[in-house]
Parts: C-alpha cells; structure tokens; sequence
C-alpha cells in the first residue's frame, strides 16, 4: 500500500465547475499536509498547506483535512483553463519525511 | 527574495559515469531536501539535509550521496549512472525541517543516461 494515494485522473471538469481533489494516507501520525500544483515540464509550486481537521480557504481553493478517515482533499472554485496541471498530495509521517503521491491529472475544458 | 536555484538545468551522461548537481536554497532556508521524479514513480524522496547533517534518507542505493555545505548549498552526487537513473532531480529548500515546513522547489535538473 502506497503512503499517500491519489487518483491518477484525468479529471476533466468544465470551465466555472468545481473541481474535487481527493488523497488518503496510509501513516496515522502524520501530521502536515500540502497540495501542490505541477505544470508540464515544470516543478511543483505550493498551493494549500493543512495541519488541522476542518477547512482550509484561499482565494478559490479550499484545502479539508480528515483525520480519522485518512483524507485530505482539494476544491477548486471556478476552475479556469489555466487550472489545468497535476496536482500533487503530499504528507509528512512520522518518520518526518514529505511523502507524495502520484498525482492527479486535471483538465478544465471550455 | 531570490527562489531555489539549481544547476545543471540540462544534463545528458553515459552509463558508468557519475554526476554531481547543485542546489542554492532560499537565502535563510537551512534545510535542503532532494527527489527524483520519473513519469511512473512520481517524487521519490531521496534525502534531507539540515545545518550540514542528512537528517532523512530515502529507499534509495548508496550510489545516491549528498552533502550540504555551512552556507547551505547543497549537492547531489550519483556514481556508476544507469539508465534508469534518467529522471528530473528537484532540489527544494525550507525554513527549517523539510517534514513539517513549506518546501519550494527548484526548477529542477533534467538527468539522461544514455
């Protein structure tokens, strides 16, 4: 089992819609959580960072961390073609090291 | 600020050979942590240094080395490359540790074996 999961997509959502990111961890003690946005030929950039249970808000993305079931997951409101990228989950454990998952694929279509 | 900076962007080597890759962190970040990213293992942590001392180790063979220097610069060395080796190297750079902080990416080195 891998420590963080995520659907490989793609997720294509069309332009103005919700999109929903989702990632389960495998580590009970992790702790930190991020979401990271990678573009083609590019390296990951820092969208969200949760550490606690509950919601997360900034500006259209919204970062949920749930613990005792192992989730944590991204909203994108009004997903904009250039929203379109491989969104990266990723955890740290207790071993204090940032494990990632594999990404997933978003597609925002007009 | 200035972001991460790493260098070679660009690479090409032959098996055998043994490469080395740099990393300036943000200037004040004190940790530095290096991934491997291939299109079917993702990012693969390789290893984290902080105040010179590698503070986290990756599943990966003793081929793979790093080293930080006192004005927290940072190099990768792979030794004896194979092909399976080629891959984009991100270096990325935080306050303070690499598990719990905000990690920033450099723009990474495109690594191929031929």
């Amino acid at each position: 089992q891998k420590e963080v999961e995520q659907n490989s997509g793609p997720l294509s959502v069309p332009e103005g819609a919700i999109a929903s990111l989702n990632c389960t961890y495998s580590d009970r003690g992790s702790q930190s959580f991020f979401w990271y946005r990678q573009y083609s030929g590019k390296s990951p950039e820092l969208i969200m960072s949760i550490y606690s249970n509950g919601d997360k808000e900034d500006g259209r993305f919204t970062a949920q961390l749930n613990k005792a079931s192992q989730y944590v997951s991204l909203l994108i409101r009004d997903s904009q073609p250039s929203d379109s990228a491989t969104y990266l989950c990723a955890g740290t454990g207790t071993a204090s090291k940032l494990t990632f998952g594999t990404g997933t694929r978003l597609q925002v279509t007009l | 600020k200035a972001g991460v900076t790493q260098t070679p962007r660009y690479l090409i080597k032959t098996r055998g050979q043994q490469v080395t890759l740099s990393c300036s962190p943000i200037s004040g970040h004190r940790s530095v942590s290096w991934y491997q990213q291939t299109p079917g293992q993702g990012l693969q942590f390789l290893f984290e240094y902080f105040s010179e001392t590698q503070r986290n180790k990756g599943n990966f063979p003793g081929r793979f080395s790093g080293r930080q220097f006192s004005n927290s610069r940072s190099e990768m060395n792979v030794s004896t490359l194979e092909l399976g080796d080629s891959a984009l190297y991100l270096c990325a750079s935080s306050p303070w540790t690499g598990g719990t902080d905000t990690q920033y990416f450099g723009p990474g080195t495109r690594l191929t074996v031929l």
